[in-house]
């Protein structure tokens, strides 16, 4: 297994560009989740899905958009990158059965916004 | 407030020494309790796993909850170079998907 695959690693963007990150994973999982990691702030949820077709809100979705249209895939969309969205990205997934509930992290893409 | 929080350090310590990593949490209902160790540039990982209050061990690292006191820790006896990393807290509710909160971890370095 690859466990939970980002592409990229990383990317700078100029204000107000736009790109998606690409985030997969191969365990079939029914969880996944975008999360960002700044200095101090520790990681934050910026949204979530359960499953194929469903997602929802986290701490900070603003900016953010996400799809889930297949159990493997869940990309993230800058909408209009601002320099306050500089920051590691992180997805992960789980799967959520009791007591094993365990989540499994990507690499990370590190985004710059000039 | 935050549902939970972890001194973020930083700590350094010499080799073979014991570590002791600490968080708080706020709300009795968490009841599964993680600690998770993230090298430089990589994602995190799970390290230890624990289920409501009392030590578990694994090898040189014992995760210990104190629901009485919303407290768990992170022992780490003859510490090494190679655990020269940044630990996470997390914890959860027993259910739901939006149920796992991170501390904002702690930076370690073991010094040869």
């Amino acid at each position: 297994n690859a466990g939970v695959t980002q592409t990229p690693k990383f990317q700078v963007l100029k204000t107000g560009q736009s790109m998606t990150l690409q985030c997969a994973q191969d365990m079939n999982h029914e969880y996944m989740s975008w999360y960002r990691q700044d200095p101090g702030m520790g990681l934050r949820l910026i949204h979530y899905s359960v499953g194929a077709g469903i997602t929802d809100q986290g701490e900070v979705p603003n900016g953010y958009n996400v799809s889930r249209s297949t159990t493997e895939d869940f990309p993230l969309r800058l909408l209009s990158a601002a320099p306050s969205q500089t920051s590691v990205y992180f997805c992960a997934s789980r799967t959520p059965s009791g007591s094993t509930d365990t989540q499994y992290f990507g690499p990370g893409t590190r985004l710059t916004v000039l | 407030q935050k549902e939970v929080e972890q001194d973020p350090g930083p700590l350094s310590v010499p080799e073979g020494a014991i570590v002791s990593l600490n968080c708080t949490y706020s709300n009795s209902a968490f009841q599964y309790f993680m600690w998770y160790r993230q090298y430089s540039r990589k994602g995190p990982e799970l390290l230890m796993y624990t289920y409501s209050s009392g030590n578990k061990e694994d090898g040189r690292f014992t995760a210990q909850v104190d629901k009485s006191s919303k407290y768990i820790s992170l022992f780490i006896r003859d510490s090494q170079p190679s655990d020269s990393a940044t630990y996470l807290c997390a914890i959860r509710w027993q259910t739901g998907a939006n149920n796992l909160f991170f501390g904002t971890g702690t930076r370690l370095t073991v010094i040869p």
